[in-house]
């Protein structure tokens, strides 16, 4: 399979624990994004790579939230002290041109 | 501000028949690509049409087609023929080339009734 790949699918954390997602993005796109969508809402973004580069950090971004992709290849999403309101569906998506593929997202509950 | 806008949250249709969903934008940007994505119950999102602002010619994908206007920014999607699979939320999106960000309006969510 050579699309956009997230782990896990699913996770269940207390509040206050950190999580952390992984991102596999086609492996010939450059750049990477990563989305949060919460039930009935398009998804917004997030942040965004051009390869190692993180260029961009939406405001939604709190100092809680981190994003890295070493060496330009994987990345990783992680939240620290998460709290209820970080429950969402953490969607990456890869790009070379116009067109955006999109994983099937980590879906994130906190309890 | 870029933003995009879909104004119907929920729409059905019966099987076999023509709906029309309907997105608005507003950009300053003379350069720009629109999307309508599609969401399946708990699937990944798949790109179903695309429409480089440049194009007069409006984009078609088999039963998908677009109705895009771009001096009143609006680019709505006409399935045809819908089928039970075609059961899913769609988002319309947009980007440009100068910059990497796509936004997306809220959804529909499209029904297709037996």
């Amino acid at each position: 399979d050579t699309g956009v790949s997230q782990n896990p699918r699913h996770k269940i954390t207390k509040r206050g624990q950190n999580v952390t997602f992984r991102c596999d993005p086609i492996s010939e796109h450059n750049r990477l994004y990563w989305y949060r969508q919460t039930l009935g809402q398009g998804p917004e973004f997030l942040t965004y790579f051009q390869n190692e580069a993180q260029l961009e950090k939406s405001r939604l971004l709190s100092d809680r939230f981190s994003a890295e992709r070493p060496k330009g290849s994987f990345s990783t999403l992680e939240i620290q002290r998460t709290e209820q309101g970080d429950s969402a569906m953490y969607l990456c998506a890869s790009r070379a041109y116009t067109e955006a593929f999109f994983g099937q997202g980590t879906r994130l509950t906190v309890v | 501000a870029q933003t995009v806008t879909q104004s119907q949250p929920e729409m059905s249709v019966q099987e076999a028949e023509t709906v029309t969903l309907s997105c608005t934008y507003d950009t300053s940007e003379s350069n720009y690509y629109l999307f309508w994505y599609k969401q399946p119950p708990s699937r990944q999102m798949i790109l179903v049409i695309r429409q480089e602002a440049y194009k007069q010619q409006n984009a078609t994908e088999n039963r998908f087609s677009v109705n895009f206007q771009k001096a009143a920014k609006s680019f709505s999607l006409k399935i045809s023929d819908s089928q039970l699979g075609d059961t899913a939320m769609y988002f319309c999106a947009y980007t440009t080339s100068g910059t990497y960000k796509y936004i997306f309006g809220t959804g529909t969510r499209l029904k297709v009734l037996a």
